[in-house]
């Protein structure tokens, strides 16, 4: 069962390049999160999705851009890289939500961008 | 405003002691839930327990623990008997109720070091 599936685990972008992160999970999960992680902070959540065509703004959206075509697939965009999207970005998936329920978020490997 | 707060950068233990992680936690919601996640030097994500607010007894998951006091907004994960490989960063986070559909809020993490 491969879970969250990642990639590219490392890239490194020149500034204004556009590139996308592939995510993908085999769980059947309604649910899926993109999040950035930026030395020494938590993880804060770029956008989310609740179901095949259905995307919403997290926390730190600007500079980014996601669809879901598929229930298995939500690639993170980003147009114009600047080097404040340095980071490690994070795709996660659960399942239903709602209340103080004990719904994971499983976390695929995580992708490591550098902007230069 | 939901948030999560651990106060301690770092943490060090000797192995085969207990060592405990403070988080503390703010929210107006009579209905969350509350989480840890181990991120080790390989940059993963991986799931160490969870506490709903209506749970009445503290979670427990092996040699993971949760103290969980709700008066005191506190959160605090427990582990027994060290081990050198639970050397890692550590990560409370909050389910949140509304707003971004079963996001996670995370606090900054701890960092510790198991000594031998």
């Amino acid at each position: 069962n491969a879970g969250v599936t990642q990639t590219p685990k490392f890239r490194i972008l020149k500034i204004g390049q556009s590139m996308t992160l592939q995510c993908t999970q085999d769980m059947n999960h309604n649910y899926m999160y993109w999040y950035r992680q930026d030395p020494g902070m938590g993880l804060k959540l770029i956008y989310y999705s609740v179901g095949a065509g259905i995307t919403d703004k997290g926390e730190v959206p600007n500079g980014y851009n996601v669809s879901r075509s598929t229930t298995e697939d939500f690639p993170l965009r980003l147009e114009l890289a600047a080097p404040s999207q340095t980071s490690v970005y994070f795709c996660a998936s659960s399942t239903r939500t709602g209340g103080s329920g004990a719904n994971v978020l499983t976390f695929g490997a995580g992708s490591r961008l550098t902007v230069l | 405003a939901q948030k999560i707060t651990q106060t301690q950068p770092g943490m060090f233990v000797q192995e085969k002691e207990a060592v405990t992680l403070d988080c503390t936690y703010d929210t107006s919601d009579p209905s969350y839930g509350l989480f840890w996640y181990k991120q080790p030097s390989s940059g993963e994500m991986i799931f160490l327990i969870y506490q709903g607010s209506y749970d009445q007894q503290n979670a427990t998951e092996g040699r993971y623990s949760l103290n969980f006091q709700k008066a005191r907004k506190s959160a605090n994960l427990v582990i027994s008997a060290s081990q050198l490989g639970d050397s890692a960063m550590y990560f409370c986070a909050m389910r949140e109720t509304g707003g971004s559909q079963g996001n996670l809020i995370f606090g900054k993490g701890t960092k510790l070091s198991v000594k031998p």
